[in-house]
């Protein structure tokens, strides 16, 4: 299995201003992807990060709102932009080998006001 | 109708009980299939794994998955309070490039 830590692991921020979530697996992956999951809601897959290139976005998701970054297979970022209260969320980082499993991040708990 | 239904309960036993989870789906090309188990304000932690049909069991937790009638469940023998959790199924297909679809979760109160 992969241990998954992300940074920060809560954060209260402001309007208008962005965050950038931090994720790192302890072992080489092919795989990592970002979800949200809203107060008492199950998981959205925000988008796949991918080494070395564009992350693929979902439907209702759009790069320049949720940019992410992959530079190598242990590390991603996603950075949410001009944040509203509508993005309070919990953002979770996962990663997996295959299609069969996908460990998560413990998740970081946004507020915005 | 959603990719994948599960009733988000919440579901209250009595200690020792036995609990059954279950999810439906509809996208016959779902090969695989998850258990998360969620403690509050924690990530989810999978639980079990089958590939395809057939039960699996690992200590007091069984999963079976029937293809033919698209349903998925999770068994807990002996139940204990610290099972007190959200149980999220979770499905994907060989073409999903790794994408898991998830179910609504349920909550289950395991009372001592």
């Amino acid at each position: 299995s992969a241990v998954i830590s992300q940074k920060p692991s809560r954060d209260i921020c402001q309007r208008g201003t962005s965050l950038t979530i931090q994720c790192q697996v302890d072992s080489q992956v092919t795989m990592m992807f970002w979800y949200r999951q809203q107060p008492g809601q199950s998981l959205t897959l925000i988008a796949t990060a991918n080494q070395g290139s564009e992350a693929t976005y979902e439907s209702g998701f759009v790069i320049d709102k949720f940019p992410i970054s992959r530079p190598n297979l242990t590390f991603s970022t996603l950075t949410v932009s001009n944040m509203s209260p509508e993005d309070s969320s919990i953002y979770l980082c996962s990663a997996g080998t295959g299609e069969d499993t996908q460990y998560f991040g413990p998740g970081t708990r946004l507020t915005v006001l | 109708q959603k990719e994948v239904e599960q009733d988000p309960g919440p579901l209250s036993v009595p200690e020792g009980a036995i609990v059954s989870l279950n999810c439906t789906y509809s996208n016959s090309a779902f090969q695989y299939f998850m258990w998360y188990r969620q403690y509050s304000r924690k990530g989810p932690e999978l639980l079990m794994y089958t590939y395809s049909s057939g039960n699996k069991e690992d200590g007091r937790f069984t999963a079976q998955v029937d293809k033919s009638s698209k349903y998925i469940s999770l068994f807990i023998r002996d139940s204990q309070p610290s099972d007190s959790a959200t149980y999220l199924c979770a499905m994907s297909a060989p073409s999903n490039t790794g994408k898991l679809i998830f179910g609504q979760g349920t909550t289950l109160q395991v009372k001592p």
